[in-house]
């Protein structure tokens, strides 16, 4: 079972917006909407900031947004701003009753 | 607020058990589940598996043959056992609630296999 495929990094300026892209299979990601996004800074624990799909925790910023096409799920971050620096992954429940994380995004504001 | 905090030893020889404990204090253990990921510089995070409140496990098949997770609601506390370590297993361990998403985590636990 590989990881779920994100790039490895993925940059902009404040301000501007970003996506981050995450495939799997139909037997994963493109088969229920049980995707979930995590930020991640050096040294903490993951932080949910999306959740079945599109749902968010109470607190997390309206500039975070998923969505999904087939077998991609996407998180768009909106309003690019400098501590949304930092690792981001996915996550998603598997058809064998598993989870499967992405590789992980570094996120780089310029 | 729910929190969680693992415990445990941060250096384990190969081929010995891993055993770990995460207490949790804020909230109940009923009606939820409660998982293990581990984060390796090399693989990322790695979803472990989880213990439901009523003792119902399920793991990685990846994992499965080494791992035992179980769960003692009166004590507030889950654990991990990984058998058979190697410099493999060498990671930061995280609990967690929940089993397709994670909005509770603990802070995390080195640990780290060497003789």
């Amino acid at each position: 079972q590989s990881a779920l495929t994100q790039p490895a990094s993925v940059s902009g300026s404040p301000g501007q917006s970003i996506t981050i892209s995450c495939t799997g299979t139909s037997s994963d990601v493109g088969g229920y909407n049980l995707v979930s996004w995590y930020q991640q800074y050096p040294g903490k624990a993951p932080k949910v900031i999306l959740y079945e799909g599109n749902k968010r925790p109470s607190g997390v910023s309206y500039r975070f947004s998923a969505s999904k096409s087939g077998n991609t799920a996407s998180l768009t971050i909106s309003g690019l701003q400098a501590d949304d620096e930092a690792e981001y992954y996915c996550c998603s429940y598997v058809n064998t009753n598993t989870l499967i994380f992405g590789g992980g995004t570094k996120v780089t504001v310029l | 607020q729910v929190q969680l905090q693992e415990s445990g030893p941060g250096l384990v020889k190969p081929s010995e058990t891993l055993s770990l404990n995460c207490t949790v204090s804020g909230g109940s253990m009923r009606s939820h589940y409660w998982s293990w990921i581990r984060q390796t510089p090399g693989k990322g995070l790695e979803w472990i598996g989880y213990v439901f409140y009523s003792g119902t496990t399920n793991y990685n098949p990846s994992l499965k043959s080494r791992v035992t997770m179980s769960i003692d609601t009166s004590k507030n506390q889950f654990s991990l056992k990984l058998t058979s370590l190697t410099s493999a297993d060498a990671a930061v361990y995280y609990c967690a609630r929940g089993n397709t998403d994670f909005v509770y985590w603990g802070q995390g636990t080195l640990v780290t296999v060497s003789s």
